[in-house]
């Protein structure tokens, strides 16, 4: 039981917009940067936003992230067939003082 | 572009041990904290340990806490992670990561440890 939530699942069709919540505490999102982390079938992970919303070199500009108080956005726009994949916030908890991931959020394009 | 390459996987019985490596290139390591995540098959990512630059701090999850040791060695570009008192639930995919700004930048292609009798 992870204590960041997120949805289970969410889909939609090519080129909406979707956006995946993570919901957590004073202790974690609310205290610290949030990031987000893409994973592909069978492959690693990849990270897509760090520090609440800023994007590596080479990420598209149709991923972003933002935060407020305790929860947190990540959203994707233009959706496409290859953003299919498992995305997972995290951040560092104080109270646990250990890193936290939420329970991830299967995307689908329909 | 930076390269990091987990070795050491591998199938071990109940109450066994396995070390992990993970050979970094591409970054100045002795710079960079890194961490280790797990992902048991079909499930989600779990956070299992972080080292400092230096190796003076180390953080564990509670689940591997007194039994996994992180530790790293900046002359040769490796990070290790030491399982000792393995238990079935140790089974996952590992992961070892370069941390940078509050996050898990560069990810290694995984390790598979089995645990099982």
């Amino acid at each position: 039981q992870s204590v960041l939530t997120q949805p289970p699942s969410i889909s939609a069709a090519p080129g909406q917009k979707v956006t995946i919540s993570c919901s957590g505490t004073s202790s974690n999102v609310g205290s610290g940067f949030v990031s987000w982390y893409q994973q592909l079938p069978g492959t690693a992970p990849k990270l897509l936003i760090y520090e609440n919303n800023k994007r590596p070199s080479g990420i598209p500009d149709r991923f972003s992230g933002s935060k407020s108080g305790t929860s947190a956005t990540l959203g994707i726009t233009g959706l496409q067939t290859g953003d299919e994949a498992d995305y997972y916030c995290g951040t560092w908890d104080n109270s646990l003082t250990g890193y936290v991931f939420g329970v991830g959020t299967k995307v689908t394009v329909l | 572009d930076v390269q990091l390459l987990e070795s050491g996987g591998g199938l071990e019985q109940p109450g066994g041990s396995l070390r992990l490596s993970c050979a970094a290139s591409g970054f100045t390591f002795s710079s960079s904290a890194m961490s280790w995540v797990r992902q048991a098959p079909g499930k989600g990512l779990e956070w299992v340990s972080v080292i400092s630059a230096g190796g003076d701090k180390t953080y564990y999850a509670d689940s591997v806490r007194g039994r996994f040791t992180i530790s790293r060695d900046n002359s040769k570009n490796t990070l290790y992670l030491q399982m000792n008192s393995l238990r079935v639930e140790d089974t996952a995919i590992y992961y070892c990561s370069q941390r940078d700004s509050h996050a898990e930048q560069n990810w290694g292609q995984g390790a598979l440890v089995t645990v099982s009798s």
